[in-house]
């Protein structure tokens, strides 16, 4: 099956730096990559959609000046959270979708924590 | 706004026994849903999935039921697992081809 891979899966970061994440499907191309956020003992919610050669589609409030998406390949889309506090401390879940197939394939996400 | 939403936050079954899990929606629009699976850590793992124009799929040991008239989906797992144990989160596919999730059920098998 598709493998989406998530690089780092655990970040420990000071307040005030910056972390990016990455998101590659490893054996197809993802035009289109999803990014979530989930809060521990919640469910996930979508931050924002990113498209290969375009700009990002960002929920509404999430802040994209802070979390700056960029999806330069059809196989890599990065997450950089950008002068990181501790309240962005979460589990980051990327996606991608197969084209023509409305299965979503997952990475094993990103644990960051800001000290 | 237009949420998907679950109906119990936990579920405890016996060894054996079969689970059902529920899920309901809001948005009428919605043509794809997924069962997903999350172990502890780990991203969501594909469970099953059903189209809008299918009220049933069956899988192995699982079955999606859908019935659009009340906006209702349920997973069903026979012969639960201790392996089971987990979240279980439905989602859908909305109107911008995203997929969003329900609050999700914590399914703990009693051995």
């Amino acid at each position: 099956g598709a493998v989406v891979s998530q690089h780092p899966s655990r970040v420990i970061c000071k307040s005030g730096t910056s972390v990016k994440i990455e998101c590659r499907s490893l054996d197809f191309q993802a035009t289109t990559m999803f990014w979530y956020r989930q809060f521990p003992k919640q469910s996930l919610m979508l931050m924002a959609t990113s498209n290969e050669g375009s700009k990002a589609t960002y929920e509404q409030g999430v802040e994209k000046d802070k979390f700056l998406i960029n999806h330069a390949s059809l196989t890599l889309s990065t997450l950089t959270v950008t002068s990181a506090h501790p309240e962005d401390s979460s589990f980051y879940i990327c996606s991608a979708a197969l084209a023509g197939a409305g299965e979503l394939f997952f990475g094993e996400g990103s644990r960051l924590t800001v000290l | 706004g237009e949420s998907v939403g679950l109906h119990l936050p936990t579920l405890s079954v016996q060894e054996g026994d079969n689970s059902i899990i529920n899920c309901a929606y809001s948005n009428s629009a919605s043509d794809y849903f997924i069962w997903y699976k999350q172990e502890s850590g780990k991203g969501p793992q594909f469970i099953i999935d059903i189209r809008s124009n299918m009220d049933k799929r069956q899988g192995q040991r699982v079955t999606v039921l859908l019935n659009k008239t009340v906006k209702h989906l349920s997973l069903q797992i026979a012969a639960t697992q201790p392996g089971d144990s987990a979240v279980y989160f439905c989602a859908e596919r909305s109107n911008n081809n995203d997929m969003r999730f329900g609050a999700g059920t914590r399914l703990t098998v009693k051995p």
